[in-house]
């Protein structure tokens, strides 16, 4: 049974850089990670997708091991508005199936 | 350039209604997924359709709840004879191909079920 695991919080100062990483077992060669920022009440916001080696956009980057049992997402120079809940979707393409993480709660004091 | 439109926003329902919950997708995306978001818990996929084809249905409850994707019009989530347990956000996403697409997400409907 697929499934993704991380961890339920993590905290962090401005200024540094914040390392979240999920453990997905069971993952195909061309499955993609995502991941999502979600903020109190409001709806998950997509920050950053790949399915191999690395992948570097303007707010992050997601590492890929080539085992592909775990991802990275690495958050550069934190502030406190990067205060949220960071969630990982696993997309498998045999059987189509979804399988978000529970969640990591990142707080980012001053 | 719209996002994902889910409407109401909030709603109130007693025990024993109906709740019918809308999605717009953003346009061009004919994928939707929905899903379920207890309080002080993470996203729970429930059920992802393409237009008119309910593809993955396996995170939905076997009673009560029910999603369609007509060829016009949002995606519906229909919850019958709600009981205080669904009381929760749920969210829409849709993309624009497949599955392993990213998905936009709405801003998600709040339900309370006294």
């Amino acid at each position: 049974l697929a499934k993704t695991t991380q961890p339920i919080s993590m905290d962090s100062y401005e200024g540094q850089e914040v390392n979240i990483t999920c453990s997905h077992n069971n993952i195909a060669t061309n499955d993609y990670i995502t991941w999502y920022q979600q903020f109190p009440s409001q709806g998950p916001r997509f920050i950053i997708q790949g399915y191999k080696t690395k992948v570097t956009n303007e707010v992050a980057s997601l590492f890929i091991p080539a085992d592909r049992k775990s991802s990275t997402l690495s958050l550069p120079r934190v502030s406190l508005s990067d205060t949220a809940v960071y969630y990982c979707l696993a997309s498998m393409e045999y059987g189509n199936k979804l399988v978000f993480g529970a969640g990591t709660i990142l707080r980012v004091k001053s | 350039n719209a996002g994902v439109m889910q409407n109401p926003r909030h709603l109130v329902r007693r025990r024993g209604q109906e709740a019918r919950l809308r999605c717009s997708p953003m346009k061009g995306h004919s994928h939707v997924y929905w899903y379920r978001q207890l309080p002080e818990e993470g996203l729970k996929f429930m059920v992802y359709l393409q237009k008119e084809n309910i593809i993955d249905e396996s995170g939905m409850p076997k009673e009560r709840f029910s999603a369609e994707f007509p060829k016009e019009g949002p995606s519906i989530l229909r919850i019958q004879q709600v009981v205080r347990g669904d009381s929760a956000a749920y969210f829409c996403a849709s993309s624009p191909r497949d599955f392993a697409d990213t998905q936009y997400f709405g801003p998600g409907t709040r339900l309370t079920v006294l």
